[in-house]
């Protein structure tokens, strides 16, 4: 069945750190790659996507590549604040996904900015 | 306001006791979802509907038993409740039932003793 990896399950960084989150997937196909953020007390939220190879998701100074290649899809930040600390979810959707709404999530990755 | 109202935020429960979850959207969306999230366990697909009918079930036990009174409403029954049932478990939305964004509310912590 589809998996995706999680490499780091928390990160402490301080503000103006570069950030890095590895995250590798395995499906059948050509899956969507998703970012999905969580604060405290709420729910998931998107944070952007890919459905190519070699497409760039990006938002709020986040990005990540797909890349069919290598299978992954890590997120980046040039320079990351305290108010990014959050649960950070890669997630996918395969082609089966695609007409149910079924998204495939890593583990999860806890950031922590400090000040 | 939230666009996706998950009542209760929590939720007591013994062995045993059957509890409903309840989730309204106010997005529009034709699409709902449930997921959970265990402890030490990622996000869990369980259900996703579209127009109120049933799309993919992935929810092993029938003790899982969604409802959907309206095209907004998807609530979840659970039966027979175990410990290990005790998870948050997240209601989603989205416009279709394909690849696209999903909205998550914000998720019923139920606690089975």
């Amino acid at each position: 069945g589809d998996s995706v990896t999680q490499t780091e399950g928390q990160v402490a960084l301080s503000e103006e750190d570069f950030l890095t989150i590895h995250c590798n997937y395995s499906a059948s196909g050509y899956p969507t790659l998703f970012w999905y953020v969580q604060y405290p007390g709420e729910g998931p939220q998107l944070l952007f996507r890919a459905s190519r190879d070699k497409e760039k998701g990006s938002s709020r100074g986040f990005e990540a590549t797909y890349d069919k290649g290598t299978t992954s899809f890590h997120l980046r930040k040039a320079s990351v604040q305290e108010s990014d600390s959050a649960v950070y979810y890669c997630a996918l959707s395969d082609q089966f996904g695609a007409n149910t709404g079924k998204l495939t999530f890593g583990h999860g990755t806890i950031l922590r900015v400090h000040p | 306001d939230p666009k996706i109202i998950q009542k209760p935020k929590y939720l007591v429960a013994v062995t045993g006791s059957e509890k409903i979850l309840i989730c309204e959207q106010y997005l529009g969306h034709n699409a709902m979802y449930w997921y959970r999230q265990s402890a030490k366990k990622p996000l869990e697909f369980m259900f996703s509907y579209s127009y109120q009918k049933l799309m993919d079930n992935q929810t092993a036990s029938s003790r899982f038993q969604p409802q959907s009174s309206k095209k907004n409403h998807l609530d979840l029954q659970i039966t027979a409740l175990k410990p290990d049932d005790s998870a948050t478990y997240f209601c989603a939305s989205s416009q279709s039932n394909s690849a696209e964004t999903l909205y998550f509310g914000s998720g019923t912590r139920l606690t089975v003793l």
